[in-house]
């Protein structure tokens, strides 16, 4: 089946600094790609949408500038926390739609990242 | 706006019961509607789907029929196992599944 890999999977930095999330689907392309921020309640909340060449989607108050999302290659997503502050400490989860299956309604998630910002 | 509900875990229950997690839903036009389960450690996955009314979903001894005259989509399985212990959510699809809107989450916990 499809599988879509992350990486780090825990990554801890220091207030101030950047951090980068790779998204990457493994044995299909995806032209879509999704990143959610999971809360300690468990609910996921869609963060944007990433387009394969073209500018990401962001949802309703997400900001923009301070989480960088680019989508380079059919297979891989970065989404960057700039000057990352300890309430951006989350789990961070990307997704992927494989539109060449059966299924292209289906989203394909990845593992996730923790993030712990000190 | 579109929106899930779903029912508040945790959920305990002894191997071999019978288990119902629910599910409502408010939306516009004709969603599809999809069962993710996480297990501990790892990604959501797919566990089952259906995208029109009285579509049944069944993947692994789980059933979801989609009822568009209730707004549900009740998950159901006649006898869990240990390895079923996971967190259960239950999404819906809009937009051409551009974007899935998520239930909070049911933590299930079976015990042998």
């Amino acid at each position: 089946g499809a599988v879509v890999s992350q990486h780090p999977s825990w990554v801890i930095c220091k207030s101030g600094t950047s951090v980068k999330i790779e998204c990457r689907s493994l044995d299909f392309q995806a032209t879509t790609m999704f990143w959610y921020r999971q809360f300690p309640k468990q609910s996921l909340m869609l963060m944007a949408t990433s387009n394969e060449g073209s500018k990401a989607t962001y949802e309703q108050g997400v900001e923009k500038d301070k989480f960088l999302i680019n989508h380079a290659s059919l297979t891989l997503s970065t989404l960057t926390v700039t000057s990352a502050h300890p309430e951006d400490s989350s789990f961070y989860i990307c997704s992927a739609r494989d539109l060449s299956g059966g299924t292209p309604d289906t989203q394909y998630f990845g593992p996730g990242t923790r993030l712990t910002v000190l | 706006g579109d929106s899930v509900t779903q029912m508040e875990g945790p959920v305990t229950l002894s191997e071999e019961a019978f288990l119902t997690i629910n599910c409502t839903y408010t939306a516009t036009g004709y969603p599809s509607l999809f069962w993710y389960v996480q297990y501990p450690g790892e990604g959501l996955q797919l566990l089952l789907k259906a995208t029109k009314a009285d579509d049944k979903g069944s993947n692994k001894g789980f059933e979801a029929t989609y009822r568009k005259e209730t707004t549900s989509f009740h998950l159901e399985k006649g006898s869990v196992q240990v390895s079923d212990s996971a967190v259960y959510f239950c999404a819906l699809g809009t937009g051409n599944n551009r974007k899935l809107i998520w239930g909070l989450g049911t933590s299930l916990a079976v015990n042998p």
